[in-house]
């Protein structure tokens, strides 16, 4: 079975700090994909970064980052120079293989961010 | 370009009555995906459209929602009769193939008291 799991449910940084938002997540598949959303209050999610299972390098996209560790199974998103406009909910999400080649994703319960000035 | 367009934005019904949620996904898009997000949580996938046909549909509770997406473009999920707990924001997303981000909707509230 395909796990995702957040284990922060809500965070607070100071505007400007950098802030770690955890994910470990649980998959036998060898090939996979990890993303990170944004749900501001509005509710719409908002795609911010993807890393592929065999990519070697972290993903890196303005200031969102992926530090991903294969062998523990984590992709934790890294916001950098955090803005008072970060601060939304965040969703880790896998994407798992279903029969026939299709591709679903599954969301982790999110972490509510918070930035402070 | 045109996102996806989700209609209408907010409902309250009583339960047991009868609810419909409109999707029109990104011009294109083959794959669409309808969400169900509870209050505090992730979305859970209810069911997801490759074209006109379902490719997953394990999640969806058959015995008071249906789903549809005739002609492979625009889909309508429809809940009968409704509960309590299908208070949620349903969301729809949609994709241009078979990987890649989804591009979701801004999400349909549902109230049922």
């Amino acid at each position: 079975a395909q796990k995702i799991t957040q284990t922060q449910p809500g965070m607070f940084v100071q505007e400007k700090e950098a802030v770690t938002l955890d994910c470990t997540y649980d998959t036998s598949d060898q090939s996979y994909g990890l993303f990170w959303y944004k749900q501001p209050s509005s509710g719409e999610m908002i795609f911010l970064i993807y890393q592929g299972s065999y990519d070697e390098q972290n993903a890196t996209e303005g200031r969102y980052s992926l530090n991903f560790q294969k062998a523990r199974k984590s992709a934790n998103l890294v916001i950098s120079a955090s803005q008072l406009g970060d601060s939304a909910m965040y969703f880790c999400a896998m994407r798992g293989l279903l029969s026939g080649g299709y591709n679903k994703l599954i969301f982790g319960a999110g972490t509510r961010l918070a930035v402070h000035p | 370009e045109a996102g996806v367009a989700q209609s209408p934005r907010y409902k309250i019904i009583e339960k047991r009555q009868s609810v419909a949620f409109w999707c029109n996904p990104i011009s294109g898009h083959a794959t669409l995906y309808w969400y169900q997000q509870i209050l505090g949580q992730g979305p859970k996938l209810l069911i997801q459209f490759q074209n006109n046909g379902v490719v997953d549909d394990s999640q969806l509770p058959k015995d008071r929602f249906s789903a549809e997406r005739l002609k492979g473009v625009d889909s309508t999920l429809k809940i009968q009769p409704a509960k309590l707990e299908d208070s949620a924001v349903y969301l729809c997303a949609s994709r241009p193939g078979r990987t890649g981000e989804l591009f979701f909707g801004e999400g349909s509230r549902l109230t049922v008291l």
